[in-house]
């Protein structure tokens, strides 16, 4: 059922520090993954995917792991700055249904100077 | 996500008017996607849309909701007889195939209704 009027997960960081955020999807059929970053009053921007015949990516400072066994999905952010402050949402694809991504609740990262 | 246009970026209506919500895909994408979100809570798929045809409408409310993307022109997302609860986010999203492939997101409209 929907969430209705919960606040979101919460992370808090100092600056410097490493930053781990989980998700657990809910199709053993999807294929594809994205994480995706939304500051107030924008639209999600992609950080990093990764599709499920890889366990592992790594991007600029960010690596995303798929365990399919548990159907979970981690990004790893390291050094954490500022900027990186925002809700971070995973995403997850099946295919063979076209473009249609189903999302994730959101985690609220807050990075402390 | 500069590339997928949206507006207007704010819109405001009164209960029972209509809302008109447009998207204008990045250049060279054919597969447009529209999701609502609420609150503190994650984006909720509508509809995607190819070039003149609906290809999976699943998200849509049943009444009151429609969408296009014609041959010409942006995609619209179209609200009849708005209500308190259509207020939300409304993202479009652009990729130029189907299938497992990165989506740009819009800037978002959002409709407040009063």
């Amino acid at each position: 059922g929907e969430s209705v009027g919960l606040h979101l997960p919460t992370l808090s960081v100092q600056e410097g520090d490493n930053s781990i955020i989980n998700c657990a999807y809910s199709n053993s059929a999807s294929d594809y993954f994205i994480w995706y970053k939304q500051e107030s009053g924008k639209g999600p921007q992609f950080i990093i995917d990764i599709r499920s015949n890889m366990d592992k990516r790594q991007g600029q400072r960010v690596t995303v792991l798929l365990n399919k066994t548990v159907k979970h999905l981690s990004l790893q952010i390291a050094a954490t700055q500022p900027g990186d402050s925002a809700v971070y949402f995973c995403a997850e694809n099946i295919g063979w249904q076209g473009g249609k991504l189903i999302f994730g609740q959101g985690t609220e990262l807050s990075v402390k100077p | 996500n500069a590339g997928v246009m949206q507006n207007p970026r704010h819109l405001v209506r009164r209960r029972g008017q209509e809302a008109r919500l447009r998207c204008s895909p990045m250049k060279g994408h054919s597969h447009v996607y529209w999701y609502r979100q609420l609150p503190e809570e994650g984006l909720k798929f509508m509809v995607y849309l190819q070039k003149e045809n609906i290809i999976d409408e699943s998200g849509m409310p049943k009444e009151r909701f429609s969408a296009e993307f014609p041959k010409e022109g942006p995609s619209i997302l179209r609200i009849q007889q708005v209500v308190r609860g259509d207020s939300a986010a409304y993202f479009c999203a652009s990729s130029p195939t189907t299938g497992a492939t990165e989506a740009f997101f819009g800037q978002g409209t959002r409709l407040t209704v009063v």
